[in-house]
């Protein structure tokens, strides 16, 4: 297995504009975690969903932001519009569900909003 | 609410010598713990865990300790070497939560 893949790697857009961040799950994981990641926060817990369903979306800083599972090996994170203070390193994660384990990152996806 | 946190944001050491990352942690229904390392331009990679059921747990160079009395874990590295240097992060999960909730991180600097 290739592990969690997000893309893209780098992103740089103007304010203003959407954005969508894309990741795709170990295969037979079923939790998918998405992180943001400043110098200044550190890594924060923006959403989780567990198959498929949103558990808990209360890190998701503003309405802004919307995150979706189409299916059970994919998601997505939107920003829209968005703003030069979203510019962080986005992670996703994914782990098995129904057991305390170790959740597998992707390489991150940098956004630069200018 | 709840926190996870670390005691010294850097931390400088001779290769060869032994490394101490200290983490507090405020939620008393977190039941598993991970010491994740970052390097630079990627994402956080497992190192080890541990169940609240355990106060100790090795792995290959490493192992993790955890006091449940007053809420600390700790991850220590034996015979560290440059290939440590990095960002360590602990993370607590509670099973009832779901939620995996990072600490702030530790710099680990390791001089040949």
């Amino acid at each position: 297995d290739a592990g969690v893949i997000q893309s893209p790697r780098h992103e740089v857009t103007e304010m203003g504009q959407e954005v969508t961040l894309r990741c795709k799950l170990i295969s037979g994981h079923n939790s998918l975690f998405w992180y943001r990641q400043t110098m200044m926060r550190g890594l924060e817990l923006l959403i989780y969903f567990n198959n498929n369903v949103p558990i808990d979306d209360s890190g998701m800083p503003e309405d802004r932001f919307s995150a979706k599972m189409p299916n059970a090996s994919f998601s997505t994170l939107k920003i829209q519009p968005s703003e030069p203070r979203d510019s962080a390193v986005y992670f996703c994660a994914s782990n098995p569900t129904g057991v305390n384990t170790e959740a597998f990152f992707g390489q991150g996806t940098r956004l630069t909003v200018v | 609410g709840e926190s996870v946190g670390l005691h010294l944001p850097t931390l400088s050491v001779q290769e060869g010598d032994n490394s101490i990352i200290n983490c507090a942690y405020s939620n008393s229904a977190s039941d598993y713990f991970i010491w994740y390392k970052q390097e630079s331009g990627k994402g956080p990679q497992f190192i080890i865990d541990i169940r609240s059921n355990m106060d100790k747990r090795q792995g290959q160079r490493v192992t993790v300790l955890l006091n449940k009395t007053v809420k600390h874990l700790s991850l220590q590295i034996a015979a560290t070497q440059p290939g440590d240097s990095a960002v360590y992060f602990c993370a607590e999960n509670s099973y009832q939560g779901g939620k995996l909730i990072f600490g702030q991180g530790t710099e680990l600097s390791v001089k040949p």
